[in-house]
């Protein structure tokens, strides 16, 4: 079957670097995706991974090993405002979405 | 409108009655995706379609039908609900049908 697997929960500091992990196992990929969720809201595109290695995008990172079968985000400079959930999703061979559960995320002053 | 717009934001529904719940972008993708999203569990597909004229069962499609007559809309439709189908639903689009998805506000049903 697939499966995407990451913590369901995480708390950091204000000002503090997180990093969340991402594990899969999948029929086929075709590129993993972090997207971000706060509470109430629809999911909205953060960061796309189809190679390995690091991808940057102002505080926030995105890393893929595919024979690891293994993502991170990594946000840094923590604000209250990235209080949310973090979902790891990634595309089959069907190009279809496989979604983790997500990750509530809860930034501390 | 401005990307996705969804209807109704919520809703109560006895159980039994028909519902169709509404969808419509402006981005001219032709890529289009229906979610639902219940605690604990990462979102799951119901059904998408890949272009006008077209669609395709998801994880998990019974219960639920879905039409796409044009690019723009694509209604959900619940035949006969029952309170398992309480869930927030999402509608999203993507361009090519391979890239980023792009979500809808979504819509809050719950079953009695």
């Amino acid at each position: 079957g697939q499966n995407i697997d990451q913590p369901t929960e995480m708390t950091a500091t204000e000002g503090a670097i997180v990093q969340i992990n991402c594990t899969y196992q999948t029929s086929g990929f075709n590129g993993l995706f972090w997207y971000q969720q706060h509470a109430g809201e629809a999911p909205t595109f953060l960061s796309y991974n189809v190679l390995d290695g690091l991808e940057e995008k102002g505080r926030f990172s995105s890393f893929l090993s595919r024979s690891k079968g293994y993502s991170y985000l990594l946000l840094k400079e923590l604000q209250m405002k990235d209080s949310a959930s973090y979902l790891c999703a990634v595309m089959d061979s069907n190009y279809q979405l496989i979604w983790g559960a997500g990750t509530k995320l809860i930034i501390k002053p | 409108i401005a990307g996705i717009t969804q209807a109704p934001t919520s809703q109560i529904l006895a159980a039994g009655r028909r519902m169709t719940l509404r969808c419509t972008q402006d981005m001219r993708h032709n890529a289009m995706y229906w979610y639902r999203q219940d605690l604990g569990l990462g979102l799951r597909l119901i059904h998408y379609s890949n272009t006008a004229g077209t669609t395709g069962k998801g994880e998990v499609p019974d219960g639920y039908s879905v039409s796409r007559a044009n690019t723009d809309d694509f209604p959900l439709t619940l035949a006969s609900a029952v309170p398992s189908q309480t869930s927030v639903y999402f509608c999203a689009s993507s361009d090519s049908g391979r890239g980023e998805q792009f979500f809808g506000p979504g819509t809050r049903l719950t079953v009695l």
